[in-house]
């Protein structure tokens, strides 16, 4: 059974500070997905990565893919209050289906 | 583009009640997903569509829980009769099979109350 595990589960860091989310996934793929969620809210693509090596940055978020290790991170940069929301990962099958399997969220909160 | 479009975006019912939920996807996708989302379970896929056909049901929890996709540009999610636990928020999301990724659009979801 395909499996994708996001660490940490929850996450509470300072403005300013830098952190990491992680999302390790069970099988073989190439194509990885962030999404962002804030509360009350819908699921918003943040980013596709489409290969292995991949790395993709907006603003203080900067997502990366390494399909060999079956991990992709999510780097957080200075992080401000704006950035507080839950994030995703979801990992594309493709040739099975074209579903996404998501990863349980990260619950990330920025304080002062 | 619009986006996803759901209705309504909240329902409060009885249980025992039909609760109808509706989706209209964005046009020219061609594969549309419903999912629930609790603080318990997370988000969950339900069931999915390609070419208006279901393809993989196997996320409906139970037969109270039915979904149509009778064209291109609607879909709907019945759940008869409702039940408390059936309480969540429901998202439909869209996208092309066929083009560079499978990069699901989200709906802005339908919260359902069942008392």
């Amino acid at each position: 059974e395909l499996k994708v595990e996001q660490n940490p589960l929850f996450l509470s860091m300072q403005e300013g500070k830098n952190y990491t989310i992680y999302c390790n996934y069970s099988t073989t793929s190439d194509r990885l997905y962030w999404y962002r969620q804030d509360p009350g809210k819908s699921l918003e693509s943040l980013f596709v990565l489409l290969s292995n090596g991949a790395v993709k940055q907006e603003g203080r978020l900067m997502a990366s893919l390494d399909t060999k290790a079956r991990l992709s991170t999510l780097h957080i940069t200075a992080a401000v209050h704006d950035l507080s929301a839950t994030y995703f990962c979801a990992v594309d099958l493709r040739y099975n289906t074209d579903k996404l399997i998501f990863g349980t969220g990260t619950r990330l909160q920025v304080f002062p | 583009d619009a986006g996803v479009i759901q209705s309504p975006r909240h329902e409060v019912t009885e249980m025992g009640q039909e609760v109808t939920l509706r989706c209209k996807p964005i046009s020219g996708h061609n594969s549309l997903f419903w999912y629930r989302q609790t603080m318990m379970r997370g988000l969950e896929l339900l069931i999915y569509f390609n070419n208006n056909v279901p393809i993989d049901d196997s996320g409906m929890p139970e037969d109270r829980f039915s979904a149509k996709m009778p064209n291109a540009s609607f879909s709907t999610l019945k759940i008869q009769p409702s039940e408390p636990r059936d309480s969540a928020v429901y998202f439909c999301a869209s996208s092309f099979l066929g083009g560079a990724t499978y990069e699901q659009y989200f709906g802005p979801g339908t919260r359902l109350t069942v008392t």
